[in-house]
């Protein structure tokens, strides 16, 4: 069974600019979270998709945002890029939400300059 | 919300065995994660504690105490190639049931031959 898959896996920006970041989850899965991490920060929940509809989100502003498509298939978007958006972005699945394993993907590296 | 401490560093030799200890304060709980991190990859599951008790899965253990709010992750027999960050993760137990995860900051874990 394939894993997460996460495109692109490289990306870099320029401050003001937007992105968009794309998440396959584990086939069969129906939940999908997100998660920014960085060296200070360490790994930080952005919110979570399951049925097409934002079930939790974390501290983080309104520039981020994401959504699920019918397929499970998720992404978010940043707009306004800062500095410090740079990170490293990763998408968990699981089959569904609050009752077993989430695995990971293997991240987008984001570099806003 | 969740507070979660682990210890920065440990260094260990090869063939010994470790113990990387995590202690939570939260909330609400729904399940402590262990998750293995190597540098400039995505994390890898581990194990899954959502009952008191030992969960052993060949070189690896877990343990949870939700009583204490605690948890080890126990190495045996360490190689090499277990050198790596390993991060304790609580989930919540949020009115929408979902998925998520708050993280410690990882402990990094140096094998020694």
């Amino acid at each position: 069974k394939a894993g997460v898959t996460q495109t692109p896996r490289y990306l870099i920006k320029t401050r003001g600019q937007q992105v968009t970041l794309s998440c396959s989850p584990i086939s069969g899965h129906r939940s999908v979270s997100w998660y920014q991490q960085t060296p200070g920060q360490g790994l930080q929940f952005l919110f979570e998709y399951f049925s097409e509809t934002q079930r939790n989100k974390g501290n983080f502003p309104g520039r981020f945002s994401g959504r699920q498509f019918s397929n499970s298939r998720s992404e978010m978007n940043v707009s306004t890029l800062e500095l410090g958006d740079s990170a490293l972005y990763l998408c968990a699945s699981s089959s569904v939400p609050g009752k077993d394993e989430q695995f990971f993907g293997p991240g987008t590296r984001l570099t806003v300059l | 919300g969740q507070n979660i401490d682990q210890p920065t560093e440990m260094t260990a030799t090869e063939g010994a065995i470790v113990q990387i200890n995590c202690t939570y304060q939260t909330s609400g709980f729904n399940g402590l994660f262990w998750y293995q991190q190597h540098a400039g990859e995505a994390p890898t599951f581990l194990s899954y504690n959502v009952l008191d008790g030992l969960e052993e899965k060949g070189r690896f253990s877990s343990f949870l105490s939700r009583s204490k709010g605690y948890s080890y992750l126990l190495l045996k027999e360490l190689q090499m190639k277990d050198s790596a960050s390993y991060l304790c993760a609580v989930r919540d137990r949020v009115k929408a049931a979902g998925n998520k995860l708050t993280f410690g900051g990882g402990t990094r874990v140096l094998v020694k031959p």
